[in-house]
């Protein structure tokens, strides 16, 4: 079935240090990627939303010069901490939605990125 | 703008009861509402999806109800086990097209 992996499952960095995360949609072609963010105990906040080879749209909120966003293409979608510092700490989680092999609308989460900036 | 609210925030239950959480949203005009279930660290696996012409689904020992016009979702969990232990969110999607707008999630412990 289709599914979202990312890459890397965790990652710790020395302040102002910038990082990459990377989200692909497997088996299915994601025509938009969503970017949340959760805080221990809180629940996900959208961060931004990606449509392929366009700019992305950002919450209210969130900066976009800090966490830059790519989708070059159908199958790939990048999140760059820039500047990291100790409070962008957190669980990054992407979610891609397409039409899965059966032609149908979905969305699909991928495990998430665990971030630590020391 | 939408908002949705899970109630209550944390549950503990013993083994063996089956148990309801519930999900509040403000704008009744949606187009699917989902639950989740995160495990502490992990992403997020889907539970059940209920569309807006629907009124419940079920997954095994997971039953999901939906009352569109109350603005209201309830996820049953019968005879619960200490492996149902995580923290549970739905979320609502307007429409096709449109992002979900989560709850703040339901954090269930199932002691054994």
């Amino acid at each position: 079935g289709a599914v979202v992996s990312q890459h890397p499952s965790r990652v710790i960095c020395k302040s102002g240090t910038s990082v990459k995360i990377e989200c692909r949609s497997l088996d299915f072609q994601a025509t938009t990627m969503f970017w949340y963010r959760q805080f221990p105990k809180q629940s996900l906040m959208l961060m931004a939303t990606s449509n392929e080879g366009s700019k992305a749209t950002y919450e209210q909120g969130v900066e976009k010069d800090k966490f830059l966003i790519n989708h070059a293409s159908l199958t790939l979608s990048t999140l760059t901490v820039t500047s990291a510092h100790p409070e962008d700490s957190s669980f990054y989680i992407c979610s891609a939605r397409g039409r899965n092999q059966q032609g149908r609308d979905t969305q699909y989460f991928g495990p998430g990125t665990r971030l630590t900036v020391l | 703008k939408q908002e949705v609210t899970q109630i209550p925030a944390a549950l503990s239950v013993p083994e063996g009861e089956n148990l309801v959480l519930n999900c509040s949203f403000t704008d009744s005009a949606i187009y699917n509402l989902q639950w989740f279930r995160q495990d502490p660290g992990k992403g997020l696996t889907s539970l059940l999806l209920i569309q807006s012409s629907q009124r419940e689904q079920t997954s095994g020992r997971l039953n999901a109800s939906l009352d569109k016009s109350s603005g209201r979702s309830t996820l049953y969990i019968a005879a619960s086990q200490p492996g149902d232990s995580a923290t549970y969110l739905c979320a609502v999607k307007k429409n096709a097209g449109n992002m979900l707008t989560f709850g703040g999630g339901t954090r269930l412990m199932v002691k054994p």
